[in-house]
């Protein structure tokens, strides 16, 4: 059973550009989540999607952040124009129901750096 | 509003030891989740155990046990037997309803 993809691994761009990075969930769940994780701020919720719904965006940091899941298989989160304060690891987690008991289960993450 | 606290930046154990790692939390909802992940030094988050607001028993997983104390909203991870291998970045979580939040974790060292 594939676990969640996240594509691409790594990301290197300059200031200014667009960055999108992308993930596949597992087969049959219903929640999406994005994560960013640093060391100043640890793991930061970005924003978390229920049948392909966006529930809560609240910790989007800005308007330059946008994150789209057309589908059920297939998520976006888009950084337009990027900043050198973005660079981060970027997680994508899925997880079925919501009944409080079931475990986030995360992709690799994408390494993102802006320079 | 959640909030996950992890009060030990880093802990060291000795190889075979036992180790608790804390973790507190608040809520007002009395339908809850704890979760424990592990991030080792390649950056994965591991799934290692989890207590439910409701459930009367501490949950255990094989060297894992989570001590669930709901009077206090502790919900401190004990690992028995430490191996190298459980060197890693250790997370406490929460989930309320459909989101999970983080804690800031703890390093765990454990020493040969």
């Amino acid at each position: 059973d594939a676990g969640v993809i996240q594509s691409p691994r790594h990301e290197v761009t300059e200031m200014g550009q667009e960055v999108t990075l992308r993930c596949k969930p597992i087969s049959g769940h219903d929640y999406l989540f994005w994560y960013r994780q640093t060391m100043m701020r640890g793991l930061e919720l970005l924003i978390y999607f229920n049948n392909n719904v966006p529930i809560d965006d609240s910790g989007m940091p800005e308007d330059r952040f946008s994150a789209k899941m057309p589908n059920a298989s297939f998520s976006t989160l888009k950084i337009q124009p990027s900043e050198p304060r973005d660079s981060a690891v970027y997680f994508c987690a899925s997880s079925i129901l919501d009944l409080g008991n079931s475990p986030l289960h995360f992709g690799n993450g994408t390494r993102l750096t802006v320079t | 509003a959640q909030k996950i606290t992890q009060t030990q930046p880093g802990m060291f154990v000795q190889e075979k030891e036992a180790v608790t790692l804390d973790c507190t939390y608040d809520t007002s909802d009395p339908s809850y989740g704890l979760f424990w992940y592990k991030q080792p030094s390649s950056g994965e988050m591991i799934f290692l155990i989890y207590q439910g607001s409701y459930d009367q028993q501490n949950a255990t997983e094989g060297r894992y046990s989570l001590n669930f104390q709901k009077a206090r909203k502790s919900a401190n991870l004990v690992i028995s037997a430490s191996q190298l291998g459980d060197s890693a970045m250790y997370f406490c979580a929460m989930r309320e309803g459909g989101d999970m939040r983080f804690g800031a974790g703890t390093r765990l060292t454990v020493k040969p």
